[in-house]
Order: structure tokens, then C-alpha cells, then sequence
């Protein structure tokens, strides 16, 4: 099973300000990684996958990046409703599907 | 548009059985692979199992030999039936569909219905 792994587990910024966030695969993914935000009391919604698309309707302050074993979501200008869970996913070593433990984007 | 509603959670004793309903609008199961995922109280993700457009199904581990997941195309609905059920399995169930064979990841989510098992 791939682990996936997620940090920081918590992650305080300011409205306006730039987050970055990690997520390493303990092998090789390729480019079969999502990206989903969970915001409280809602279900996940994809932002990204293959590593770096969009998924439709995804703002642009919203990029990833990565292949491999190492990726990163960035979110460029935080907005007030981009304060939420975020977790990676893997889709390339099937069927089973992992998820990482997940990266909360606080207020600072 | 597209929707995934879920239905069927509620309060079991351990040892209990349930089944969850997922009913799909704006797309065809039969066509897709669709799949649950759960999210235990204040916890993350977890993929609990698949069901391919060719009918072969898979599950997690933590599942397996307990659920089976099925669909019936002429109420295009997607099922996971729940048996043994155990504390741990508590959590909130999605539904979604799935886009890995088109290496998109999990695209469309159900709001979810929660499944606790409690005596």
C-alpha cells in the first residue's frame, strides 16, 4: 500500500497571503495525484488532479505541482472561504485509493 | 447536472447490518466506476470500495468479507450493504464516482450519510 503523508498538519496564515502545502508518496505516483478541500460540515471537492490540472470551475489561485513522490498545492492570495481541510490522494497504484492525513489551513 | 445522493445510515448495534443507497442523476453508473469513501468522526479519509464498469468490485481491508458494493443499472443506484458491523466502522459515507481510469481522480461526492454503530 502507498502511504501518502501530508504536512503540515496544520497550516496558520493570513487572509491575502500565499499557502503552501506538501504531500509526499512513499514510492512513485507519477502524476496520479488529486487535491480535495473539505470545508466544515461539507463534503470534498476536487481542485486538482493529475497533479496539476484544474478541476472545472477550480479558481486559478488555486496550482500543484510535483511527480513522483513529492507534490505541492499552492494557493496564491487566500480567500476567507479557502480556510478549510486539504488532502492529497493517489490514484496509481489500483484499485485501492490512499489518502493523505491532511493539511488544515487555519486563520492566522 | 450531475448528483449523488445517499441515503440508508443510521444508529446499528454492533454486529448490525445496513445498507446504503447512493441514487446517481445526470450520468450513467453502468458506465462509470463508482466507489465509498468514510470519514470517521474528526478524522480523515478513508476508500472503503470500488465497483468497475465491468462489474469487478474491491475493498479495503478494513472491510473486506464484511461489505459488498453493487449497483442496479435500471435505478442507476449504487449500494453498499454493511454487514458485522463494528465501532469502527462509525463514520460518515460518501459516494462518488470515479475518474481514475481517465486519471481524474474522484470528481463527484454524494453529501454523505452517517453510519454509527453503537449498543
Amino acid at each position: 500500500e502507498i502511504v501518502m503523508t501530508q504536512s503540515p498538519a496544520t497550516l496558520s496564515v493570513s487572509p491575502g497571503e500565499r499557502a503552501t502545502l506538501s504531500c509526499r508518496a512513499s514510492q512513485s505516483v507519477s502524476t496520479n495525484l488529486a487535491w480535495y478541500q473539505q470545508r466544515p460540515g461539507q463534503a470534498p471537492r476536487l481542485l486538482i488532479y493529475g497533479a496539476s490540472t484544474r478541476a472545472t470551475g477550480i479558481p486559478a489561485r488555486f496550482s500543484g505541482s510535483g511527480s513522483g513522490t513529492e507534490f505541492t498545492l499552492t494557493i496564491s492570495s487566500l480567500q476567507s472561504e479557502d480556510f478549510a481541510v486539504y488532502y492529497c490522494q493517489q490514484y496509481n497504484n489500483w484499485p485501492a485509493l490512499t489518502f493523505g492525513g491532511g493539511t488544515k489551513v487555519e486563520i492566522k | 447536472e450531475v448528483q449523488l445522493v445517499e441515503s440508508g445510515g443510521g444508529l446499528v448495534q454492533p454486529g448490525g447490518s445496513l445498507r446504503l443507497s447512493c441514487a446517481a442523476s445526470g450520468f450513467i453508473v453502468s458506465s462509470n466506476y463508482m466507489g465509498w469513501v468514510r470519514q470517521a468522526p474528526g478524522k480523515g479519509l478513508e476508500w472503503v470500495s470500488v465497483i468497475y464498469t465491468g462489474d469487478s468490485t474491491y475493498y479495503a481491508d478494513s472491510v473486506k468479507g464484511r461489505f459488498t458494493i453493487s449497483r442496479d443499472n435500471s435505478k442507476n443506484t449504487v449500494y453498499l450493504q454493511m454487514n458485522s458491523l463494528r465501532a469502527e466502522d462509525t463514520a460518515v459515507y460518501y459516494c462518488v464516482r470515479d475518474l481514475r481510469w481517465l486519471q481524474q481522480g474522484l470528481d463527484y461526492w454524494g453529501q454523505g450519510t452517517l453510519v454509527t454503530v453503537s449498543s
